[in-house]
């Protein structure tokens, strides 16, 4: 069965603080995507980075990171230098096996970020 | 610009009424999704549809229904059925290529039973 795990519930730093928000998946097949969302205040999901499973390079993108190892089925991120405006939800998803327009989806991590 | 449309934002509910919630979406997408967000858990899936007139139950599908009559909407109807109503629904899209390309997603309805 799928399923996406991120066990921290809540997260707080101060601006400027790096952070790495957790994603730990179960899957028994080998061909697969994972994705992060970002849910800010107004409530809008917003697609930040898809993985597929046989693309195990790390991305980066501005202040933002991905580490994707298989080894032990994370697919964790980072924010360098935070900022209060990634104060927000972020989800962690990853497809259904045989729709992959079908996606299972973590309880989301949310990150505050003070002044 | 091209997007999903979610309305109403807010939705007060009697108990034992239905009510519908609307999507509609101009991105030209063959495929779209509601979901149901509650506090401090992910999303669940409640129905999807790939083409027009065909839709299929996700995870939580008792409670609600759905059509799609048309490419660009897919409305989601609340029904006296479901118990505990009070959630974050959204909607999302997508184009149905076999690559997992993922959502876009509208802004959400807040539906709240008084």
């Amino acid at each position: 069965a799928q399923k996406v795990t991120q066990a921290q519930t809540e997260i707080s730093v101060v601006e400027k603080e790096d952070v790495t928000l957790d994603c730990v998946y179960e899957t028994r097949d080998t061909t697969y995507y994972l994705f992060w969302y970002k849910q800010p205040p107004s409530g809008e999901l917003v697609f930040l980075i898809r993985r597929n499973s046989f693309d195990e390079q790390n991305e980066i993108s501005g202040r933002y990171s991905w580490n994707f190892q298989k080894s032990t089925s994370s697919f964790n991120f980072t924010i360098t230098a935070s900022q209060v405006v990634d104060s927000a939800v972020y989800f962690c998803a990853l497809s259904d096996p045989n729709n992959f327009n079908k996606f299972y989806f973590g309880s989301g991590t949310k990150l505050n970020v003070k002044p | 610009d091209g997007g999903i449309t979610q309305s109403p934002k807010y939705l007060f509910r009697k108990e034992g009424q239905n009510v519908t919630l609307s999507c509609e979406q101009n991105l030209n997408h063959d495929a779209m999704y509601w979901y149901r967000q509650d506090p401090g858990q992910g999303l669940r899936l409640i129905y999807y549809s790939q083409i027009v007139n065909d839709f299929q139950k996700g995870d939580i599908a008792e409670g609600y229904s759905v059509s799609r009559e048309k490419k660009e909407s897919f409305p989601l109807t609340v029904t006296s059925a479901q118990k505990n109503p009070t959630a974050f629904y959204l909607c999302a899209s997508s184009i149905l290529i076999r690559k997992g390309y993922g959502y876009t997603f509208g802004s959400g309805t807040r539906l709240t039973v008084v």
